[in-house]
């Protein structure tokens, strides 16, 4: 079975950093494109980023609103993806879920797979 | 960025209806266009990408369309389990963004 979860989720001081984990299994993660999705509390889903498979040498991609502050990365050893959240500000409160894309014609869709999700409550 | 446009915000309907959610992006996006469904304190679920291809194990009843700019979710006859908020993603361009929701309450 396919499964996705996630966890590191916490309290973090305005300034600080966390480090989420995002466990894999049923599937090997180095073959598939991986994204990060938030939504703060009661609001929408806001796309974090997103991290290319093996064959495309795991490259990145970022939204403006944490690309220099959050770094996305894998170890295929464990089959688990990880969020580096750094410079955390008081707006970076949410729920993170890692979700896996669908490879179907050519390209990677959004998304066969959803984690459950790990609150981040960033607050002094 | 893209700005993802969700019509209504929310709205009211029994069980068997038929409802219909709009969603407009600020530019054309072909058909990279993905519809999930929420419930309270639940992860999304997916439903359908390339606006109207349906995810494995989704019910026939919920029907994407629309290419370009303009993209419709049509739930063909509403069900009690139907009961959510809805989101549309497109992801043509770099960021990728969503749409603000659509809440399907009941009458």
């Amino acid at each position: 079975e396919v499964q996705l979860v996630e966890s590191g989720g916490g309290l973090v001081q305005p300034g600080g950093s966390l480090r989420l984990t995002c466990a894999a299994s049923g599937f090997t993660l180095s073959d598939h494109y991986m994204d990060w999705v938030r939504q703060t509390p009661g609001k929408g889903l806001e796309w974090v980023g997103r991290t290319r498979n093996k064959g495309n040498s795991y490259t990145t991609e970022y939204a403006a609103s944490v690309k220099g502050r959050f770094t996305i990365s894998r170890d295929d050893s464990k089959n688990s993806l990880y969020l580096q959240m750094n410079s955390l500000k008081t707006e970076d409160t949410a729920v993170y879920y890692c979700a896996r894309d669908v490879f179907w014609s050519g390209i990677y869709h959004p998304y066969d797979c959803w984690g459950q999700g790990t609150l981040v409550t960033v607050s002094s | 960025d893209i700005q993802m446009t969700q019509s209504p915000s929310s709205l009211s309907a029994s069980v068997g209806d038929r409802v219909t959610i709009t969603c407009r992006a600020s530019q054309g996006i072909r058909n990279y266009l993905a519809w999930f469904q929420q419930k309270p304190g639940t992860a999304p679920k997916s439903l359908i990408y390339a606006a109207s291809s349906l995810h494995s194990g989704v019910p026939s009843r919920f029907i994407g369309s629309g290419s370009g700019t303009d993209f419709t979710l049509t739930i063909s006859s509403l069900q009690p389990e139907d009961f959510a908020t809805y989101y549309c993603q497109q992801y043509n361009i770099y960021p990728l963004t969503f749409g603000g929701g659509t809440k399907v309450e009941t009458k």
